[in-house]
């Protein structure tokens, strides 16, 4: 079974210009949740989605969104990029029991540089 | 407050020797998962054992296990034999399901450093 897959892998992008991450969850996963991860703030939750709903979201400001597909992929955007914004941004799936037990699967992540 | 808390930023150990990370939870859930998590320098967070609240073993998987001493919320993870691979970032983690759905919660890691 394939993993958790990530794209872009890498992005470079220029402070007040807005991106687009996406992921692919492994198959049969319905939960995706996305991550930061930067060495001052650590690991942060942004939101998880499951069934094209958000169901919960991190603390973070409204230029942080994301969606979900009926084909359980989504997507995270960030607008007017700020340098603080550079990151790891981690995507993980979960199977769809909901359970405290099932395991988050992540994916390689995707390094956003903003300058 | 912090949830989670990893005490060792750093840690040195020789290659197959046996090596412990710390990690203290938070909680006031009865019900919860805690996770242990290794980040090698390519950046993926690779899934390497669970703990549920309500286990009364303690977790094992392979050369990895868990000491979870759940009166002094403590989920300690034990490696055995270590190897220059498992040379990584390692962070633990918590999910409270009543309140946070599938919402992990990291401590900020241990830095481990495997030697020949």
């Amino acid at each position: 079974k394939a993993g958790v897959t990530q794209t872009p892998r890498y992005l470079i992008k220029t402070r007040g210009q807005q991106v687009t991450l996406s992921c692919s969850p492994i198959s049969g996963h319905r939960s995706v949740s996305w991550y930061q991860q930067t060495p001052g703030q650590g690991l942060q939750f942004l939101f998880e989605y499951f069934s094209e709903t958000q169901r919960n979201k991190g603390n973070f400001p409204g230029r942080f969104s994301g969606r979900q597909f009926s084909n359980s992929r989504s997507e995270m955007n960030v607008s007017t990029l700020e340098l603080g914004d550079s990151a790891l941004y981690l995507c993980a799936s979960s199977p769809p029991s909901q359970g405290y037990q099932e395991t988050q699967y992540f994916g390689p992540g995707t390094r956003l540089l903003v300058l | 407050a912090q949830k989670i808390t990893q005490t060792q930023p750093g840690m040195f150990v020789q290659e197959k020797e046996a090596v412990t990370l710390d990690c203290t939870y938070d909680t006031s859930d009865q019900s919860y998962g805690l996770f242990w998590y290794k980040q090698p320098s390519s950046g993926e967070m690779i899934f390497l054992i669970y703990q549920g609240s309500y286990d009364e073993q303690n977790a094992t998987e392979g050369r990895y296990s868990l000491n979870f001493q759940k009166a002094r919320k403590s989920a300690n993870l034990v490696i055995s034999a270590s190897q220059l691979g498992d040379s990584a970032m390692y962070f633990c983690a918590m999910r409270e399901p009543l309140s946070s759905f599938q919402k992990l919660v990291f401590g900020t890691g241990t830095r481990l450093l495997v030697s020949p």
